[in-house]
């Protein structure tokens, strides 16, 4: 068990660019989760997992925000046609099902846009 | 409304000094209660969880803290701190909806003095 991982760990990009991000959850987890956290902040939840199948999504995600795990597996963050105001660290977790499981995180991943 | 208080932003305490942190929650029924740590440019780490029994909760880094049903609260304590326990720590409850996803405070930045 290596934890969650997330790649990259920062990303800078340029107004207008699309970016992708990759998170990789511990084996056994089949639930997945997407948060943004903004300097000062807590964790605001984008988007959750159980396995393939995206269940929920903030409203706070606009429609150039897109999410998948298309193998229960590993799952990619795209956001499309960045704002400034997207800069922000993409934290990715993950829990077991069937319960009220603790989430464990990712290291996270810096994105700044310029 | 679900929501998580966390009155102090920041505290400062002598090395060596005891520690506690501060959590109110607003949940309408027993909430799941975490407390999660981050350093510097890193992602959260689970110091401890409460989900139902024993009010006293032990985790890890010499890190407890109390459930209190009557006063909505869920402090995190230590009887010494160490320079390493600098860091941001936050306050979470679940589950924040029909998938589990938690409902975060806006953390507590712990400066330690020499």
């Amino acid at each position: 068990d290596t934890g969650v991982s997330q790649d990259p760990r920062h990303k800078i990009t340029k107004r207008g660019q699309n970016v992708t991000f990759r998170c990789d959850p511990i084996s056994e987890h089949n639930r997945l989760y997407w948060y943004r956290q903004t300097l000062g902040q807590g964790p605001e939840f984008l988007t959750y997992f159980q396995n393939e199948a995206q269940l929920e999504k903030s409203r706070l995600l606009s429609d150039r925000f897109s999410a998948e795990r298309p193998k229960g597996s590993f799952s990619t963050l795209e956001i499309q046609r960045t704002e400034q105001g997207d800069s922000a660290m993409y934290l990715c977790a993950s829990s077991l099902s069937g319960g009220a499981y603790e989430q464990y995180f990712g290291p996270g991943t810096r994105l700044t846009v310029t | 409304a679900q929501s998580v208080t966390q009155p102090d932003i920041h505290i400062t305490v002598s090395e060596g000094a005891s520690l506690e942190l501060r959590c109110n929650y607003s949940y309408g029924a027993t909430p799941y209660l975490f407390w999660y740590v981050q350093s510097p440019g890193q992602g959260l780490q689970l110091l401890l969880k409460y989900f139902s029994g024993d009010t006293l909760v032990q985790g890890i880094k010499g890190f407890e803290a109390e459930f209190k049903r009557s006063q909505s609260s869920f402090n995190l304590r230590k009887p010494s701190v160490h320079w390493s326990d600098a860091a941001e720590y936050f306050c979470a409850v679940g589950p924040g909806g029909s998938n589990y996803q938690l409902i975060w405070g806006a953390g507590t930045k712990l400066i330690i003095k020499p």
